[in-house]
């Protein structure tokens, strides 16, 4: 089992304000790095996959920076809204193609 | 991207008796993975279903506890037996792409089934 660590694990924003949480996962046998955001009673929403040292992806108000050097991952949300509030996990791809997740970090967004 | 749903979405159950969980998708699909979700834990791996071969089962799960179908390439069934309260949890299906080293990048989950386990 290899360990993927989110923190925090939960953080609550005020409308309008911007955040960032982080997920660390093995500097080695990298292959992907996953974000999935987690609505209850939804699927797990596919937001980014990086596979590349310094990769940064954006989509909307939300982007992620990656760091395979060092392990770690930064998911940024500008002026969070009351629909952003959700658990996002992170997920790590070794090169035997399995995937590891994160406990995933809980935002809920206070209007 | 494929989209996935799961029969039943919800369910509570007593001790000592089992549970099918269905999986249905979209389209065609070689890999299939059934995960679960603890209370307060990450998604966990249990096993890998390949259409025409027994499942692969993680460490710490076994056959006799989550048997597991796959009769074609748009449907699987994970039954949890013999249940116990540990085994409260969420349970999701997951797809992956087509089978070649450029596609395992994308993976999709279904909505999941949230068991209850008195």
């Amino acid at each position: 089992i290899l360990n993927v660590e989110q923190s925090p694990q939960s953080l609550h924003v005020q409308e309008g304000d911007s955040t960032n949480f982080t997920c660390s996962f093995p500097s080695s046998n990298f292959y992907a790095l996953h974000w999935y955001r987690w609505e209850t009673a939804k699927s797990p929403e596919a937001l980014f996959v990086m596979t590349l040292n310094g990769d940064e992806k954006k989509k909307g108000r939300i982007s992620a920076t990656l760091n395979t050097k060092e392990g770690y991952s930064y998911l940024y949300i500008k002026g969070s809204q009351p629909e952003d509030s959700a658990t996002y996990l992170c997920a790590f791809r070794s090169n035997d193609y399995k995937l590891s997740f994160g406990a995933g970090t809980t935002v809920t967004v206070r209007a | 991207s494929a989209v996935i749903s799961q029969k039943p979405s919800r369910d509570i159950c007593q001790r000592g008796t089992s549970l099918t969980i269905q999986c249905q998708v979209d389209s065609q699909v070689t890999m299939m993975f059934w995960y679960r979700q603890q209370p307060g834990q990450s998604l966990t791996l249990i096993a890998t279903a390949n259409q025409g071969s027994e499942a692969t089962y993680e460490s710490g799960f076994v056959i006799d506890k989550f048997p597991i179908s796959r009769p074609n390439l748009t449907f699987s069934t994970l039954t949890v037996s013999n249940m116990s309260p540990e085994d409260s949890s969420i349970y999701l299906c997951s797809v992956g792409g087509k089978q070649t080293p450029s596609s395992y990048n994308e993976q999709f989950f279904g909505p999941g089934t949230r068991l209850t386990v008195l």
